[in-house]
C-alpha cells in the first residue's frame, strides 16, 4: 500500500469553527489531492497541489483552502465550517502523467 | 468538460458468474484510465491502471479493456465471489477539455453485490 495517512480520521465540529485536515505521504510523489465524497455526487476534487507551495482549485473549492509547505504534507482548511461541508474527505497522491493515483483512508467530518 | 458515466449503477449476481462493468467518457484524449474498488466506509483501492497506449490490463480474475476512440472501458470479473461485493469506480486522467491536466475525473460507480 502507498504510504499515505490522514488525520484525524473522524471529527465532529460545530458550525462556524475552523477545521484543518492533514494528509501525509512517504512516497515523495509530486501531486497531492483533496476530494470529498457525498452520496449522489460521487468523488469531487476540492484542491490539488503540483509541488511545494503550488496549488490549484478543483470543482468544489469554495469554502476551502489548502497549503503545502513540504512535499510530504498537504493541509485542507475549512475556515468556517458549515453543515454542507459534512462529508468524507479523501487525500490522494500521484506521480506525473502516467502514474496511478493512490488514496488515503479518509476523514469523516461532521459539522453540527 | 470531461464526463464519466458508469452503467449500471447497481448490479446483483449469483456467485460464480462472470460479469462486466461499463465505463464511458466524453473526451478521448486521456493519459490513462484507472479502476478502483471501494468497500463500505473505506477508502479507494486501485485495481488496474490502463495507459492511453494500452488496450487492456489483467490482474488475477480482473481484466480491464480500453477503447479510446469510442470512449469506453470495461472491467471484466471472472468467477465472481461474495468477497467481490463492493462499489467499483472508474476514473480518467487528462483530456483536452481539462488542458491535459493531472486531475482524475470519476464516475459515480457501480455497486456490485455477489450473492452466495
Amino acid at each position: 500500500d502507498a504510504g499515505i495517512t490522514q488525520s484525524p480520521r473522524h471529527k465532529v465540529t460545530e458550525t462556524g469553527t475552523p477545521v484543518t485536515l492533514r494528509c501525509h505521504q512517504t512516497e515523495n510523489h509530486r501531486y497531492m489531492y483533496w476530494y470529498r465524497q457525498d452520496p449522489g455526487h460521487g468523488l469531487r476534487l476540492i484542491h490539488y497541489s503540483y509541488g511545494v507551495k503550488d496549488t490549484d482549485k478543483g470543482e468544489v473549492s469554495d469554502g476551502y483552502s489548502v497549503s503545502r509547505s513540504k512535499t510530504e504534507d498537504f493541509l485542507l482548511t475549512l475556515e468556517s465550517a458549515t453543515s454542507s461541508q459534512t462529508s468524507v474527505y479523501f487525500c490522494a497522491i500521484s506521480g506525473s502523467g502516467a502514474y496511478e493515483q493512490y488514496f488515503g483512508p479518509g476523514t469523516r467530518l461532521t459539522v453540527t | 468538460k470531461q464526463e464519466v458515466t458508469q452503467i449500471p449503477a447497481a448490479l446483483s449476481v449469483p456467485e460464480g458468474e462472470n460479469l462486466v462493468l461499463n465505463c464511458s467518457f466524453t473526451d478521448s484524449a486521456i493519459y490513462n484510465l484507472q479502476w478502483f474498488r471501494q468497500d463500505p466506509g473505506k477508502g479507494l483501492t486501485s485495481l488496474l491502471l490502463i495507459q492511453s497506449s494500452q488496450r487492456e490490463q489483467t490482474s488475477g480474475r480482473l481484466n480491464a479493456s480500453l477503447d479510446k476512440s469510442s470512449g469506453r472501458s470495461t472491467l471484466y470479473i471472472a468467477a465472481s465471489q461474495p468477497g467481490d461485493s463492493a462499489t467499483y469506480l472508474c476514473a480518467v486522467k487528462g483530456g483536452v477539455t481539462q488542458g491535459g491536466s493531472e486531475k482524475l475525473v470519476f464516475g459515480k460507480g457501480t455497486k456490485l453485490t455477489v450473492n452466495p
